[in-house]
């Protein structure tokens, strides 16, 4: 079992770019949340989808989207880059709710 | 919203010193997980624990969901445990994990 994966490992972009991030959900795993950790913080909520739709959002502005895909795996988009978005991403995998959860090694953009 | 609070922020320990790490929670909640984060940013997960009593050798730890908290256990510490550990819970109304601030452990050889 591969458990969740994540690419890019690393990223830099400039500002005003638009970056897409990807995770591959740990076998058998249905729902796919997305968090962003600043440095020296906890992990921030994005969103979460379940059935190739957004179930839930975290305080996040309308330049993060995302989607999933039938097989279950998921996209993070990020348009318009700001210095402040330059943080670990992380993608978390589950089978449905409230069940234990497992995360990727997550994916560094850096912001310039 | 609900609040997540972990103690203490940072803990400096001498290899095989054992350590309590605490979370607490204002609200009920459905899921409890304690994870290690690895120097590269890894979350590995310790224990799915929403409440009760868990062990996985040196480590351990208990939930008390009526008393909203929890506690992690680590015994004869290892440098290899140094990192950040974080509490992480899951409202009853579905909100997905909130994150407490981690705490910071350094074991010293």
């Amino acid at each position: 079992d591969a458990g969740v994966t994540q690419s890019p490992t690393h990223l830099i972009k400039t500002r005003g770019q638009q970056v897409t991030l990807r995770c591959s959900p740990k076998s058998g795993h249905d729902t796919v949340s997305w968090y962003q950790q600043a440095l020296g913080q906890g992990p921030q909520f994005i969103f979460q989808y379940y059935e190739e739709e957004e179930r839930q959002r975290g305080n996040f502005p309308d330049r993060f989207s995302g989607h999933q895909f039938p097989n279950y795996s998921s996209e993070l988009n990020v348009n318009a880059l700001l210095l402040g978005d330059s943080a670990l991403y992380l993608c978390a995998s589950s089978a449905g709710f409230f069940t234990e959860a497992f995360f990727g090694q997550g994916t560094r953009l850096t912001v310039v | 919203g609900i609040q997540v609070e972990q103690s203490p922020p940072d803990l400096i320990l001498q290899e095989g010193a054992n350590s309590t790490l605490r979370c607490n929670f204002s609200d009920s909640v459905n899921n409890l997980q304690w994870f290690h984060q690895n120097p590269w940013g890894q979350l590995i997960n310790l224990f799915y624990i929403p409440s009760g009593t868990k062990q996985n050798g040196r480590l351990s730890a208990t939930t008390v969901a009526t008393e909203r908290y929890s506690l992690l256990y680590i015994s004869s510490s290892q440098t290899t445990d140094s990192g950040v550990y974080f509490c992480a819970v899951e409202l009853r109304s579905g909100q997905n994990f909130v994150f407490g601030p981690g705490t910071r452990l350094s074991v010293l050889p």
